[in-house]
Order: structure tokens, then sequence, then C-alpha cells
């Protein structure tokens, strides 16, 4: 139990194009998901926190109208990336934590490379 | 969340326990220890987590000293499989749902 999937796995773009990530949790159902990032040989850093039926919340530094954030359903949250530029290739991973527990789980990650 | 120091990287031979420290000496009393690893690549992967008693799955084993500020994760039979980014993370006021990634420790399993 407790899978988060993502989609797509990895992305090609053009520079200036636009690119939407998905992230389910498959079996179970969470209010919250977070998207994190990912550059090579770093850490993770969290951008956002998506909340179900409300609008995300963004730490500082990250462009809330670049990274677009749609939590419709209890087990479906998007990341667009706006107007990619090469600087936003990265690994790009979400988490979610079933209802009643603490524990986050996260999915497999998107890397995108913008070009 | 309350700061954790880690080893920067550890190896272990296949086969044998890897033991993975982590400081946690601002742990609050309602603060969990989590541990996650990361495999090249992927996402990261939850292994256990404990208050003060120690934790065992089919995973791993958690050891929290009685002062809780410090712990050890025990893989009992490292394999190369094995080989990951492990984390140690303690959470802010007790809850998982915010995590901050520090450095981590890279272990590598030598065959």
């Amino acid at each position: 139990g407790a899978v988060v999937s993502q989609h797509p796995s990895w992305v090609i773009c053009k520079s200036g194009t636009s690119v939407k990530i998905e992230c389910r949790s498959l079996d179970f159902q969470a209010t919250t998901m977070f998207w994190y990032r990912q550059f090579p040989k770093q850490s993770l850093m969290l951008m956002a926190t998506s909340n179900e039926g409300s609008k995300a919340t963004y730490e500082q530094g990250v462009e809330k109208d670049k990274f677009l954030i749609n939590h419709a359903s209890l087990t479906l949250s998007t990341l667009t990336v706006t107007s990619a530029h090469p600087e936003d290739s990265s690994f790009y991973i979400c988490s979610a934590a079933p209802t009643l527990t603490e524990t986050q789980y996260f999915g497999p990650g998107t890397r995108l490379l913008v070009l | 969340d309350a700061k954790t120091t880690q080893p920067p990287s550890m190896d272990c031979a296949e086969g044998r326990a890897a033991n993975l420290p982590c400081n946690h000496s601002t742990i609050s009393g309602n603060e969990y220890v989590y541990w996650y690893r990361q495999i090249h690549s992927q996402g990261p992967q939850y292994i256990i987590h404990g208050l003060k008693n120690n934790e065992t799955n089919e995973m791993a084993s958690l050891i929290i000293t009685e002062d809780r500020k410090s712990s050890t994760l025990i893989l009992p039979h490292a394999t190369l499989r094995d080989t990951a980014v492990y984390y140690c993370i303690v959470p802010q006021g007790g809850s998982a749902r915010q995590l901050t990634f520090g450095s981590g420790t890279q272990l590598t399993v030598l065959p």
C-alpha cells in the first residue's frame, strides 16, 4: 500500500513551452501533497504544498506564476512548469501521506530537460 | 525540522550489517525520527520511523538512544541494492507532513 505515481517519468521540451507533471496517490486519499525539486548532486528542496480544494502554498523563492499547482481531487495533484527555461531542468518529485498517518510516501520522480 | 548530523559517506561489505548513525541533539519530546533512502535517480523511499522505543520492520531496525539525541539505522544484511543516500529527518513539531532533507549519508555496499 501507500503508492504514489508520477507521470511522465521524463520529459524533454523546448525553451518557452509548458510542461505538466501529474502526481497520483494510487491506493489512498491525500488532502495534502508536496512538490520537491532536486538538482544534480544536491538534496531535495521543497517547492510547494498542494492542498486539495484550495490554493497551494509556495516556499520562499519559488515563483507561483511559473510553477502552477492544481490539486483538484484527493488523489491527484499537478505541477505545470510554465514557459520552461533550461534552468528549470531538474528532477521533480512529489509526496503524499495517507489520511490519519504522518508518513510521507514519494513518487518515482519526473526528470525534466529543457533545451 | 530539528537539525540532524550524518556522516557524508560509509562503505559496507555485502552481507554484513550496515549501521548508519544520526545525531539529533535538539530533538523535542514529541518529535519522531524518520529514515528515508534515495537510490540513484529515484524518489525517496520510506524506511522506518520511531519516537523513543527501538523499532524493526522488514527493511531495517532503528535504535534510538535513551536521551533521544542520536539514533542508528541498521540494515542487518546489506546487499548491493542497498547502495543509496540515507536521510535521517526529524520533522518539526512531530509532523512528517513537511520534510526537510539534509545531505544524508551515501552508503556504498561493496561486493
